[in-house]
């Protein structure tokens, strides 16, 4: 069982636009910033957002993050077949003193 | 070019021991933390622990502590994961990451693993 509780699949059409959300507590999501990790099948993860809503130079502007309060959302607009892959919600926990993701997100384009 | 190849798959019986690694190159492996992060077969992440090569200051997660050791060797820019005694449950693959830099002194909620290696396989089975 995760800390931070995501739903374990989404999916959408070439073109559209996906929402993966991730929940969490006061001690993680609600006081820290969070971080969204993109796991191709097969490799090791790579981070898509940081600071909530910040994107490393190289990760295109289709992907986007927001936070409110307990929660936060990754969206991925214009969504592209090699979008298919996990994405894990990540945050500091103040209570567990140390990061902690979420279960996953299992994204299909169809 | 920032890079960590970590050593190859193992596969060991129930009480052995083991130790992995995760060799660092393209940049100064003192100045930054390297965190362990453990993957269960078709399971999310978890982080197991993290160690400042500078002055090996070792953080572990509370799930993790007593069960693994954490050790890092400057002069061949080296991290390594080990266990004294393996059990089946270990069995996953275990990822080292690069923490963003932030120094020896650091505020770890405001940062994140910006290089990854490719992860270790590690069965046990009798």
């Amino acid at each position: 069982q995760s800390v931070l509780t995501q739903a374990p699949s989404a999916s959408g059409t070439p073109g559209q636009r996906a929402t993966i959300s991730c929940s969490g507590s006061s001690s993680n999501i609600g006081s820290n910033n969070v971080k969204w990790y993109q796991q191709l099948p097969g490799t090791a993860p790579k981070v898509l957002i940081y600071s909530n809503n910040q994107r490393p130079s190289g990760v295109p502007d289709r992907f986007s993050g927001s936070k409110s309060g307990t929660s936060a959302s990754l969206a991925i607009s214009g969504l592209q077949s090699e979008d298919e892959a996990e994405y894990y919600c990540a945050a500091w926990d103040d209570s567990l003193n140390g990061w902690v993701f979420g279960g996953g997100t299992k994204l299909t384009v169809l | 070019e920032v890079q960590l190849v970590q050593s190859g798959a193992e596969v060991k019986k129930p009480g052995e021991s083991l130790r992995i690694s995760c060799k660092a190159s393209g940049y100064n492996f003192t100045n930054f933390w390297i965190a362990w992060v453990r993957q269960m077969p078709g399971k999310g992440l978890e982080w197991m622990g993290i160690i400042y090569p500078g002055d090996s200051d070792t953080r572990y997660s509370p799930s993790f502590q007593g069960q693994v050791g954490i050790s890092a060797d400057k002069s061949i820019s080296t991290a390594y994961l080990q266990w004294g005694s393996l059990k089946a449950s270990d069995t996953a693959r275990y990822y080292c990451a690069r923490l963003e830099y932030c120094g020896g002194d650091c505020y770890f909620p405001a940062f994140y693993f910006d290089y990854w290696g490719q992860g270790t396989l590690v069965t046990v089975s009798s």
